[in-house]
């Protein structure tokens, strides 16, 4: 069973573009919604998170969009630029972050922005 | 760097042996958390240590372990490894209640 479907599963974008990816969750007990960045090669890193007392959260170029009703998130990526090309996962746990959390995560998109 | 260490990175080895892989935390971080991540499954949660004890289980196999030790660092025991078994294995780690949650590198385990 998968609790968090994310889509697209890869995208490509020209630099200067908007990159859009979205995620839909089943379990409405989920109350911490993170976005992961991934490169080649290394772990998994902590991009941008929100939690569902709000609607949107935006840091720099990257903005998460929140409907609790809809259940799903989405990655907004602005201006997006060639060291933005990595795979994105969304991710989804309850507890608020707490301790004893585990993360859901999404399968992940593979973002390619074209210079 | 997120201050988390994994060793070894890569580890080649035959169906039916056991392998261990280890993971020494961020310092100050009591939690540790094992991730498997394969093309067909994703990032798939095994399991969490809170200062040495077992916190939370997600889809680890009974042929999977780990322990915590008082160092805080941890290790992952898999054992009559299969085909199937092939993936990247992350730590991560985390300091308390709130905050980020940092992962290592990975180890990328083949089995043959």
């Amino acid at each position: 069973q998968q609790q968090v479907k994310q889509s697209p599963q890869s995208l490509i974008v020209q630099k200067g573009g908007i990159s859009i990816i979205n995620c839909a969750y089943e379990n409405t007990a989920f109350d911490y919604f993170p976005w992961y960045q991934q490169f080649p090669g290394k772990g998994p890193a902590l991009l941008i998170a929100i939690r569902p007392d709000v609607s949107e959260k935006k840091e720099g170029r990257f903005t998460i969009s929140f409907n609790k009703s809809a259940k799903q998130f989405s990655l907004h990526i602005m201006d997006s630029q060639p060291g933005d090309s990595a795979t994105y996962f969304c991710a989804a746990s309850m507890g608020g972050g707490g301790s004893n959390y585990k993360l859901t995560f999404g399968k992940g998109t593979l973002l390619t922005v074209n210079p | 760097d997120s201050g988390v260490t994994q060793t070894p990175k890569h580890l080649i080895t035959a169906t039916g042996q056991r392998v261990t892989l280890r993971c020494s935390p961020r310092s100050g971080d009591l939690s540790v958390y094992w991730y498997q991540q394969s093309l067909d499954q994703g990032l798939q949660f095994l399991i969490q240590y809170y200062n040495g004890e077992e916190r939370a289980k997600g889809n680890i196999l009974e042929r999977f372990s780990a322990q915590q030790f008082p160092d805080l660092h941890s290790e992952l025991n898999l054992s009559s490894l299969e085909l199937g078994d092939s993936a990247l294995y992350f730590c991560a780690s985390k300091q308390g209640a709130t905050g980020e949650l940092f992962f290592g590198e990975g180890s990328r385990l083949t089995v043959l």
